[in-house]
């Protein structure tokens, strides 16, 4: 049974500095990963997704890293920002297309 | 235990037909969302509503409409099907709109439209 993991669940920052969010996952047959931030009042907005055959994907300030043999990815924040601050999580879709979400890590960057 | 329940696992439509897509949430959550998931583009948000009657533009509302007359319910309409919404659909609730709050999604329905 997939079981995805997030760690730490709350980071507090202070502005400017990098950051990285570490998720880990028991099942390696995984379709894809993909990273989410949540914020209060919204949906849940797609971050970025790496497919399983991809060890990297960047966005910006992001860059999530896969690896799959580990079971691990980290999502990588540079220059924070306070508007960065929300609930970031990370959800593996398994090859029979459930989706698996981790619990979060809520990251709140100080001004 | 919360339950969120879809009301049809798999859909087959016609390109041009409305489709009514239903979801049920029994544990009196203020928000309720929809999602779409793509192979290769992962979950997307399409709506939300974070209280009876209202509602909010996900990432891609373009092609489909909400309603929400009822707490417990909330649909998904496409007005005119068409072959790229062929999709798999994820109907989640959460309790409130705190960034912290759970989303508990349901079963899924898998719309192919032909």
């Amino acid at each position: 049974k997939q079981e995805v993991t997030q760690i730490p669940a709350a980071l507090s920052v202070p502005e400017g500095e990098n950051l990285v969010l570490n998720c880990s996952f028991t099942d390696s047959a995984i379709y894809n990963l993909q990273w989410f931030r949540q914020d209060p009042g919204k949906g849940l907005t797609s971050l970025l997704l790496i497919q399983s055959s991809q060890r990297e994907q960047t966005s910006g300030r992001l860059n999530a890293s896969l690896d799959k043999s580990s079971g691990r990815s980290t999502l990588y924040i540079a220059a924070s920002q306070p508007g960065d601050s929300a609930t970031y999580l990370c959800a593996v879709m398994n090859r029979d297309d459930k989706i698996i979400f981790g619990k979060g890590t809520r990251l709140h960057i100080l001004p | 235990d919360v339950k969120v329940t879809q009301s049809s696992r798999y859909l087959v439509k016609r390109t041009g037909e409305k489709v009514f897509l239903e979801c049920v949430q029994d544990m009196d959550h203020e928000n309720m969302f929809w999602y779409r998931q793509d192979p290769g583009l992962g979950l997307r948000l399409i709506y939300f509503s974070y209280d009876v009657k209202m509602k909010e533009k996900g990432d891609i509302p373009e092609g489909y409409s909400v309603s929400r007359e009822k707490k417990e319910r909330f649909s998904l309409i496409l007005e005119s099907a068409s072959t790229n919404q062929t999709s798999m659909y994820l109907c989640a609730s959460s309790l409130s709109g705190l960034s912290t709050d759970t989303q508990y999604f349901g079963p899924g329905t898998r719309l192919t439209v032909l």
